[in-house]
């Protein structure tokens, strides 16, 4: 158990629509990242936050966006759903920025 | 921009070792990461080595450094069954972290 928690753990939606997924970091970490993962694009980078504040962005669409709470934990907004989309979506968090990164396990998204 | 690279596919019989090789281009790299992929779930964390250093030894898990070529290496002794996952190599550096497409390796009985 790396000790990040994020829910749901599989999200079935339609196309249009808008989702947030939810992640907790391990207790002590300050960063959280977002990564995608799908067959055809592998592992790709979205954002990520320290402390509640924006550190650098990755491959993230317009159509979504993060934010990291006071307490730390993060969320993932995806809007206008695409089929697209459909994919893996993985939080990590470390405790500052040159440190392992710890992943949770993940939540499936599919849209149809 | 920078690239971490390792080939797809790796597959090997039960008792040998597996050998997994990653290439990276930013020489500015601090920690070299290996992450482990079982079906369903997220990345564990293996193991990692500091860019200083050139060996790193853990059970059956050895990861060598060749910072002059920008080559990284893991190997599995005695691999098994339960070994069977996706590897990715990663890197860090410079705020950022890049990992590679991951190599799939099989176990065969």
């Amino acid at each position: 158990d790396s000790g990040v928690t994020q829910t749901p753990k599989h999200l079935i939606t339609a196309t249009g629509q808008r989702v947030t997924l939810r992640c907790s970091p391990r207790s002590g970490d300050l960063s959280v990242y977002w990564y995608q993962q799908s067959l055809d694009q592998g592992l790709q980078f979205l954002i990520q936050y320290y402390n509640g504040e924006e550190r650098a962005k990755g491959n993230i669409l317009e159509r979504f966006s993060a934010q990291q709470f006071p307490d730390l934990h993060s969320e993932l907004n995806l809007s206008s759903l695409e089929l697209g989309d459909s994919a893996l979506y993985f939080c990590a968090s470390s405790a500052k920025w040159d440190s392992p990164l710890h992943f949770g396990n993940g939540t499936r998204l599919t849209v149809t | 921009g920078e690239d971490v690279e390792q080939s797809l596919f790796l597959s090997v019989r039960e008792g040998d070792s597996s050998v997994i090789n990653c290439t990276y281009t930013d020489s500015s790299s601090t920690y070299l990461y290996w992450y482990k992929q079982e079906p369903g779930a997220g990345l564990q964390l293996l193991t990692y080595i500091f860019s200083n250093m050139d060996m790193k030894q853990d059970q059956r898990l050895t990861v060598l450094l060749n910072k002059k070529d920008k080559h990284l290496s893991l190997r599995i002794a005695d691999t098994q069954t339960g070994d069977s996952a996706i590897y990715f190599c990663a890197e860090s550096g410079n705020n950022d972290m890049r990992f590679g497409a991951g190599t799939r390796l099989t176990v065969k009985p």
